[in-house]
């Protein structure tokens, strides 16, 4: 199998502008997670899918957050109107399985906010 | 909230020695999972073990062993006869609640940064 794959790798934006970033689990798994890790700290769960449908919300960062797994594959987060303090490591997750399983996790997307 | 705790930021050792890394985890959970993961400088985060409140036998693969202590909230990783590719940051990680369905996220400590000096 493949791993998780997360594109772009690297992401330099101005501030005010719309970003979005793309999320391919391992093949089949039905759940998919987005974290966010700032320097120095450990990945901050955002969100994740159960195959379709957004089970959790509440922890996206604000209303400028929204993400989406339209057809229970891949995934995408978006980050409306970036501030400098959006300047992170977004990491993506998937599992199979039910709750509490292994979470495997792509190699991230750098967003840098000028 | 629950929390993890890992009070060490970073370590320094001489390869071939042996190192233990701290965790220590607050939870309202009965039933609950314990990770860890490793980030090399790659940035891509590995998955290296999971436990079950359950089961608090010791675990080993290797040169990697995990002491899991319910009595003391504490899961901490040794690493045996240490290698330079050993080197990176290690995380500890927590299940989310799962009482009245509650998310299914981790919750991170901040890593310790292991550094393997030749």
């Amino acid at each position: 199998d493949t791993g998780v794959s997360q594109n772009p790798r690297h992401k330099i934006t101005k501030r005010g502008q719309n970003v979005t970033f793309r999320c391919d689990p391992i093949s089949e798994h039905n759940r998919l997670y987005w974290y966010r890790q700032t320097l120095g700290q450990g990945p901050e769960f955002l969100t994740y899918f159960q195959n379709e449908a957004q089970l959790e919300k509440s922890r996206l960062l604000s209303d400028r957050f929204s993400a989406e797994r339209p057809k229970g594959s891949f995934s995408t987060l978006e980050i409306q109107r970036t501030e400098q303090g959006d300047s992170a490591m977004y990491l993506c997750a998937s599992s199979l399985g039910t709750v509490r399983i292994t979470q495997y996790f792509g190699p991230g997307t750098r967003l840098t906010v000028l | 909230a629950q929390k993890v705790t890992q009070a060490q930021t970073e370590i320094s050792v001489v390869e071939k020695e042996d190192v233990t890394l701290d965790c220590v985890y607050e939870t309202r959970d009965t039933t609950y999972y314990l990770f860890w993961y490793k980030q090399p400088p790659s940035g891509e985060l590995v998955f290296l073990i999971r436990r079950n409140s359950f089961d608090e036998q010791n675990e080993i693969s290797g040169r990697y062993s995990w002491n899991f202590q319910k009595s003391t909230s504490s899961f901490n990783f040794t690493i045996t006869a240490s290698q330079v590719v050993d080197s990176a940051v290690y995380f500890c990680a927590l299940s989310e609640p799962n009482s009245g369905g509650g998310a299914d996220g981790l919750t991170f400590g901040k890593g310790t940064h292991l550094i393997i000096q030749p």
